[in-house]
């Protein structure tokens, strides 16, 4: 199906330890995005990148790096993780001239 | 940066009554956008309105740009069980290049 694809949709880490959530659209979409999601906190975007090979920091970047390796592809690493990081992470896309996002269906991560 | 109000944070309601949420901002804006989030799942976009004093309309949903484009609501018409789940407004910031979504209003209905 047609969408936004998220791996992995879970993952627990202890503090220290880094990891790569990946993100893939097929939809042929320019930009795409990154936010953590916690409670009480609504969406906050960490990264997005307009077109392939742009990235640009959102509102809560620190901790984070992104790589747009294609115009299909928008990783988010996490160097060190930290128990303040245990969030659920989700990766959007947009196409030319819209500014509607569509999500994937989420990275639960869990930092001890 | 750019923030957007959205009230109430929760909203409990039994099964056939409404519920509206607002979503308020200190600068006028060039459009709004409307998500779904259930429990567990991920925002789906509902709606997008541009024009100062749009009204739509999606069966019981109804979507409301105020006048000066600084506001927006959403109100649903006689809650069903469906209708469970966060819903969010989110406007454009960054020289339109990016969405600041509001905290959300989840709400709960009851039979």
């Amino acid at each position: 199906n047609a969408g936004v694809t998220q791996t992995p949709k879970f993952q627990v880490l202890k503090t220290g330890q880094s990891m790569t959530l990946q993100c893939a659209q097929d939809m042929n979409h320019n930009s795409m995005y990154w936010y953590r999601q916690d409670p009480g906190m609504g969406l906050r975007l960490i990264y997005y990148s307009a077109s392939e090979g742009t990235t640009d920091k959102g509102e809560v970047p620190n901790g984070y790096n992104v790589s747009r390796l294609n115009k299909r592809e928008f990783s988010l690493r996490l160097e060190s993780a930290a128990p303040s990081q245990t969030s659920v992470y989700f990766c959007a896309s947009s196409g030319t001239g819209s500014s509607t996002e569509i999500f994937g269906n989420g990275t639960r991560l869990t930092v001890t | 940066g750019q923030q957007v109000m959205q009230i109430p944070q929760y909203q409990h309601v039994q099964e056939g009554e409404d519920f509206t949420t607002y979503c308020n901002s200190s600068t006028t804006l060039s459009n709004i956008q409307w998500y779904k989030q259930r429990p567990g799942g991920h925002p789906v976009f509902l709606i997008q309105l541009v024009k100062s004093g749009e009204v739509k309309k999606q069966k019981r949903l109804t979507f409301q740009f105020g006048e000066a484009k600084k506001n927006s609501s959403l109100h649903i018409t006689a809650t069903q069980t469906t209708d469970v789940g966060t819903y969010f407004c989110a406007v454009l910031t960054g020289g339109g290049n990016k969405l600041t979504f509001g905290t959300g209003t989840q709400l709960k209905v009851e039979l």
